[in-house]
């Protein structure tokens, strides 16, 4: 069974600086997908990766698969940046998702 | 861009009465799953879908469960006979497939399901 570990849980950043979040998770998979969730509720995709680094716009994530690692970075954060950040990882032949528990971003000005 | 749609968005419902949820998902796409929301919990996996019949499924999804593809473009979950704990957001994804290597899971808005 996979577990999927998020730190941290609550985060409260100051308008312009530099957001890390970690996920860790216990057996192989392949992909990691980091997940947008506003207050409504809805689930927006921000990355799907398996492996190395990706880039969009002021989001960064990163894994490192050998330790079962990821992080999610947010240069210059804003408040409209707030949400739950979810780490979810993809395992499987139908490519299930096993979600972790997210973490709740608040960004002030 | 396409997007994955869920009906209703709110559904009220006496415990013991069955219950529908829909879901149009991304018109190419050939996978579709169903998780839910506890209030306050993660994400759980419920049910996944391909090739007309269940991929997978989780203890979750027990014989109260299940899903159907009625045409060509709806995707349904039923739940026989709500019970109190059956209170959840439930989401709806749908995943490309027909091109080689990962997709990612597209999402809809979900459905928030109160069993009274």
């Amino acid at each position: 069974k996979n577990e999927v570990e998020q730190s941290p849980q609550n985060l409260t950043a100051q308008e312009g600086e530099f957001i890390t979040i970690n996920c860790s998770y216990s057996v192989g998979i392949s992909a990691l997908h980091w997940l947008q969730q506003h207050p409504g509720g809805g689930i927006v995709s921000l990355f799907m990766l398996s492996s190395g680094k990706k880039k969009h716009g002021r989001l960064i994530a990163t894994i490192n698969i050998q330790e079962k690692h990821s992080s999610l970075h947010i240069t210059a954060s804003h408040p409209r940046d707030s949400a739950v950040y979810i780490c979810a990882v993809q395992t499987g032949t139908a490519s299930k998702l096993t979600f972790g528990t997210g973490t709740r971003l608040q960004v002030t000005l | 861009e396409p997007e994955v749609t869920q009906t209703p968005s709110h559904q009220v419902t006496q415990m013991g009465q069955e219950v529908i949820l829909r879901c149009v998902p991304i018109s190419n796409h050939l996978y579709f799953y169903w998780y839910r929301q506890i209030l306050g919990q993660k994400v759980e996996f419920l049910v996944s879908f391909y090739n007309n019949e269940i991929s997978e499924k989780s203890e979750i999804f027990d014989d109260q469960f299940s899903v159907e593809r009625p045409d060509g473009s709806n995707f349904t979950l039923k739940i026989r006979s709500t019970k109190l704990e059956d209170s959840a957001m439930y989401f709806c994804a749908s995943r490309d497939g027909t091109r080689g290597g990962n997709q990612p899971q597209h999402f809809g808005d979900g459905t928030r399901l109160s069993i009274l």
